[in-house]
Formats: C-alpha cells, structure tokens, sequence
C-alpha cells in the first residue's frame, strides 16, 4: 500500500523562476493538507485542500503561492517567483477524513532558490 | 492561537537509559494530539495519536500519555536506532496541526 508521494525530492530554482510541487495521496485518502519547514522551524500549516476545492488557506502567504487538487491527478503547490526565503522543506499529508483522523505525511520536497 | 511548547530541545542518552519528552499546550477545545518521528531528510512518520485525557498508548519501546495540559512521550530501555526527533501536534480548531518545534533524541550505544 503506497505511502504519500511526492516529487520532485529535491528542486532548485534561481530567484525569479516559478516552482511545482506534486503530492499523490494515500489511496483511498481525499484529503490534503500542505506543510512547510523553515530551516531550524517547525511544520507550520499552509492549505487544506479536497478534491477541486480549497478548504483552508489561512497558512498560505497571499502572494506568489497557490495550491490546487483537481478531480484527476496529483495536488500541486505553486510558488511563482521565487525568492530566497521560500527555501525550505515542503511537505504534503493525507488523510481519509478531516475530524481527529491521522494526517500521514511524505517525504517532502526540499526547495533551494539561488 | 494554539501554542505547543515541547522540552527539552534535545537529549543525549546512553542506551538502556529510559526517560520522558514533554509537550505542553494550550488550545481550545482539543480533538487529538499527535505524536511523529522525523529522521534527518525524511518526512514526519505517525506514533500515535491520543483524544482525550488519561489515554495511554504504546509501541515498542514507546509509551505516549495525555494529561488536560500536556502529554509525554516515555523512551523505555532506547536503542541507538530510537535516534530523532520527535514531533508533537494538536488538532483543536480547524482541520490543521499545530506543532512544536521537536524534542532531538541522541542514544549512544
């Protein structure tokens, strides 16, 4: 039973350059949530998404960040114009359902703008 | 605002020598508190998740408790591959995890 996948592992980008990052859910899972870590900072939330909606995008700075979950394929985070502070580890969870149900994480994408 | 404060920051133990993590916090109204493993480039990897207070769970070596307050993660007897840091989360408002910022576990052998 596959985990959370999420691809590309690692990105670079120069400052300037737009990047797209890809999350596939458990299976059976139609819930996703996007998480980032700040070097030497904890998981902070960004967005919770279901299936073509956007639930809560209350952790999402306003500008150059969007997230989508369309009715087939993988959610994708998109950082546009890049600067050097979106550097940082980002990872995607699923779950099953929203209330008290167990968020399972992946493998994360590491992000360095130049 | 949520707050979850986990200590210590970090803690070096011999193996065998068992001891506790803490995480403290403050919401309102709490729907689960979570604990995860995170090893160095790697995702969070679900422990255990705990409802209401006086739950106990455990795995292994691992032993989780939840008070009103705050929650422990007990380490029984460690082995050096017990090694990484431990993250707590709560779920209160909302559908997001807040978390600390992570207990760094070190056993020697």
């Amino acid at each position: 039973n596959a985990g959370v996948m999420q691809n590309p592992r690692h990105l670079v980008r120069r400052r300037g350059q737009e990047a797209r990052l890809r999350c596939s859910p458990m299976k059976g899972h139609s819930h996703v949530y996007w998480y980032r870590q700040l070097p030497e900072e904890g998981l902070k939330f960004m967005v919770y998404l279901q299936k073509e909606n956007i639930i809560d995008e209350s952790g999402m700075p306003k500008e150059r960040f969007s997230a989508e979950f369309p009715k087939e394929g993988p959610s994708i985070l998109r950082i546009q114009q890049v600067v050097r502070g979106d550097s940082a580890a980002y990872f995607c969870a699923s779950s099953p359902d929203s209330y008290q149900e167990t968020q399972y994480f992946g493998p994360g994408t590491r992000l360095l703008v130049l | 605002e949520d707050q979850v404060t986990q200590s210590p920051e970090a803690l070096r133990l011999q193996e065998g020598e068992s001891s506790s993590l803490n995480c403290s916090y403050t919401v309102s109204g709490l729907r689960g508190l979570f604990w995860y493993r995170q090893d160095p480039g790697k995702g969070p990897e679900f422990l255990f998740t705990l409802y209401s207070a006086g739950e106990e769970k455990e795995k292994e070596r691992l032993k989780a408790t939840l008070t009103k307050k705050e929650s422990f993660l007990h380490i029984t007897a460690p082995k050096p591959e017990d090694s990484a840091t431990y993250l707590c989360a709560v779920q209160a408002s909302g559908y997001k995890l807040s978390f600390g910022a992570g207990t760094t576990v070190t056993v020697r052998a």
